[in-house]
């Protein structure tokens, strides 16, 4: 099946500073992929819809500024965490849908994030 | 009412058991579900993906889909340890660009 790879898989970080996520469809071309947040024990929360090209699309309750999105080419998404603070510390999972296959949705390995 | 809606369980089974998971939903626009399996600290692993109703079968697993009742079900035959995992359902209205709308996912645990 198609795939999508995710990096880094695990990162530590110091209080206040950034973190760029990269998310990629291996064999396949993605003009949408989505960025989730996954708490403990908890189902994935929708955070936004990465667009190429153009803006991305922010859930309620989600800040654009903290969480930039750059969707640059038909293969790659990244999530930058500006200024991280310790809440920031969780599970961020990207996923893509194979629009040129049946439209399965393809997820990440996820990045855990921790923020000291 | 959640559009998706599903038992977190936790569901204990063992080993050789036959394992039921559902979930039922409210939007009868939806037309493509998906079963992914999520180890701890893993990203989904897409298991099973179903076009509208009906039964799709891949090894140990079988995918029900019945719109009419909009209810959906994983069956996992002969279950093995290595079935332990949290089970997503996932499903959206169309195939283009849209994200999955999810489940909360069921914990199973399968003892040897």
């Amino acid at each position: 099946g198609a795939v999508v790879s995710q990096h880094p898989s695990r990162v530590i970080c110091k209080s206040g500073t950034s973190v760029k996520i990269e998310c990629r469809s291996l064999d396949f071309q993605a003009t949408t992929m989505f960025w989730y947040r996954q708490f403990p024990k908890k189902s994935l929360m929708l955070m936004a819809t990465s667009n190429e090209g153009s803006k991305a699309t922010y859930e309620q309750g989600v800040e654009k500024d903290k969480f930039l999105i750059n969707h640059a080419s038909l293969t790659l998404s990244t999530l930058t965490v500006t200024s991280a603070h310790p809440e920031d510390s969780s599970f961020y999972i990207c996923s893509a849908r194979d629009l040129g296959g049946t439209g399965e949705a393809f997820f990440g390995q996820g990045t855990r994030l921790t923020v000291v | 009412q959640k559009e998706v809606e599903q038992d977190p369980g936790p569901l204990s089974v063992p080993e050789g058991a036959i394992v039921s998971l559902n979930c039922t939903y409210s939007n009868s626009a939806f037309q493509y579900f998906m079963w992914y399996r999520q180890y701890s600290r893993k990203g989904p692993e897409l298991l099973m993906y179903t076009y509208s109703s009906g039964n799709k079968e891949d090894g140990r697993f079988t995918a029900q889909v019945d719109k009419s009742s909009k209810y959906i079900s994983l069956f996992i035959r002969d279950s093995q340890p290595s079935d332990s995992a949290t089970y997503l359902c996932a499903m959206s209205a169309n195939q283009a660009g849209t994200a999955l709308i999810f489940g909360k996912g069921t914990t199973l645990s399968v003892s040897s």
